[in-house]
């Protein structure tokens, strides 16, 4: 089994802040998730990265893969209400999943 | 885009009910199907893997007999939780997975055990 640390555990920031969070392993892995889920809802995925160093944009979320490929970070540019949820991160064939960030941006 | 029901949505039940959760994959056979148990405030910890026509393999600490896990097609699993009790509250979540594709996850059953 592989386990994910995810950092922080709760955050709180007002809208318009940036933020960064991560996911962290002692394994390497081949390829790893990003994942939002909002309350009494599955979760969505974000992005699946595979080639360490690499970097990937989704709007305002940066996704990046360690290159060793046993972390990664997820960071937000001009946080806004709608990007309060809980992050998580999972193996892509692990199908385990960290503790998860819960963020909740103020307005 | 790929869609995973699940039914039903939430359930209130008394001690001792045995309730049943289905997982459908609506437009893809999903070779494996996961269940996921979530408590409030935390993440989402794998309960069981389940391959269509075989057996479940359940994760350290689960109780099979406690978590019943049928996956007689490739678009239908099913979970059963026998004998429930409070602590069996919980929001329980499944996914669909086809191989080489990310899972696809449902939207989650809260029950509820009195």
């Amino acid at each position: 089994t592989q386990l994910l640390e995810q950092s922080p555990q709760f955050l709180s920031i007002q809208e318009g802040e940036n933020l960064t969070v991560y996911c962290n392993s002692s394994s390497v892995f081949s390829s790893l998730q990003w994942y939002r889920q909002e309350p009494g809802e599955g979760p969505v995925l974000l992005v699946t990265v595979v080639t360490g160093g690499e970097v990937k944009k989704l709007k305002r979320l940066t996704f990046q893969f360690g290159d060793a490929r046993k972390d990664s970070s997820l960071h937000i540019t001009a946080a806004q209400p709608g990007d309060t949820g809980l992050y998580l991160c999972a193996g892509a064939w692990d199908m385990r999943f960290g503790a998860g960030t819960r963020l909740t941006v103020k307005p | 885009g790929a869609v995973v029901s699940q039914h039903p949505s939430w359930v209130i039940c008394k001690s001792g009910t045995s309730v049943k959760i289905e997982c459908r994959s609506l437009d893809f056979q999903a070779t494996t199907m996961f269940w996921y148990r979530q408590f409030p405030k935390q993440s989402l910890m794998l309960m069981a893997t389940s391959n269509e026509g075989s057996k479940a393999t359940y994760e350290q600490g689960v109780e099979k007999d406690k978590f019943l896990i049928n996956h007689a097609s490739l678009t239908l699993s099913t979970l059963t939780v026998t004998s429930a009790h409070p602590e069996d509250s919980s929001f329980y979540i499944c996914s669909a997975w086809q191989g080489n594709q990310p899972q696809h996850f449902g939207d989650g059953t809260r029950l509820s055990i009195l």
